[in-house]
């Protein structure tokens, strides 16, 4: 069973630049989430969804970040414009169902670093 | 609001010694915890899950959890390091269906 795809693995960019993230869910995983770990961290939930609607947006920094599921499948991140806090790793996971006790299946990450 | 402490965010021991990793949670119902290990520039790898149904739950490579409700804890133990076991490891709860971790313990294994 193929994972939890993210791309790209590395970015580097400028402060003020824009960037996007993807990211591909297992086949039938109808809730994805995407997860903030800056260096010395624990991931920071940024954004749920379930199926293409957003369940838990809270934590999302609205002002620079947005996110979309098309179709309820693949999932995009966008942070525009960036910061130099920005610099982090994102990750992608996904979970077949909500249910308090389901497993998450991450993906290797995505490494933004903002100069 | 359900959270987790994991005490020490640095923990160094020998080959073949015992391995103790701790975490506390703060919860108000018995709460869904989760044990992840992440190694270096890899995304996380759960290793054992608590959801009520055992108190002493297994997982995989050797590690295993207890969950303690007296002392609101779930500490990962495994009986002997091994030099693979050397990564981050995040202690979490899952309110709602989101998952919240903790601080994270760096493991180091010393030859």
């Amino acid at each position: 069973e193929a994972g939890v795809a993210q791309s790209p693995r590395y970015k580097i960019i400028e402060k003020r630049q824009s960037v996007a993230f993807w990211c591909n869910p297992i086949s039938g995983h109808a809730t994805l989430y995407w997860y903030q770990q800056i260096l010395g961290q624990g991931p920071k939930l940024l954004i749920q969804f379930q199926n293409n609607g957003v369940v838990d947006d809270s934590q999302l920094p609205k002002d620079r970040f947005s996110a979309e599921r098309l179709k309820g499948v693949d999932s995009t991140l966008k942070i525009q414009p960036a910061k130099l806090e920005d610099s982090a790793v994102y990750l992608c996971a996904s979970s077949l169902t909500r249910t308090e006790a389901g497993e998450l299946f991450f993906g290797e990450g995505s490494r933004l670093t903002v100069l | 609001a359900q959270s987790v402490t994991q005490l020490g965010s640095h923990v160094s021991v020998s080959e073949g010694a015992l391995v103790l990793l701790r975490c506390n949670y703060s919860s108000s119902v018995p709460p869904y915890l989760f044990w992840y290990v992440q190694y270096p520039n890899q995304g996380l790898q759960l290793l054992l899950k608590y959801t009520s149904a055992a108190t002493l739950v297994k997982g995989i490579n050797g590690f295993e959890a207890e969950f303690k409700k007296s002392e609101t804890s779930f500490h990962l133990t495994k009986p002997s390091a091994h030099m693979s076991d050397a990564a981050e490891y995040f202690c979490a709860v899952r309110p709602g269906g989101k998952l919240i971790f903790g601080q994270g313990t760096e493991l180091s294994v010393k030859p």
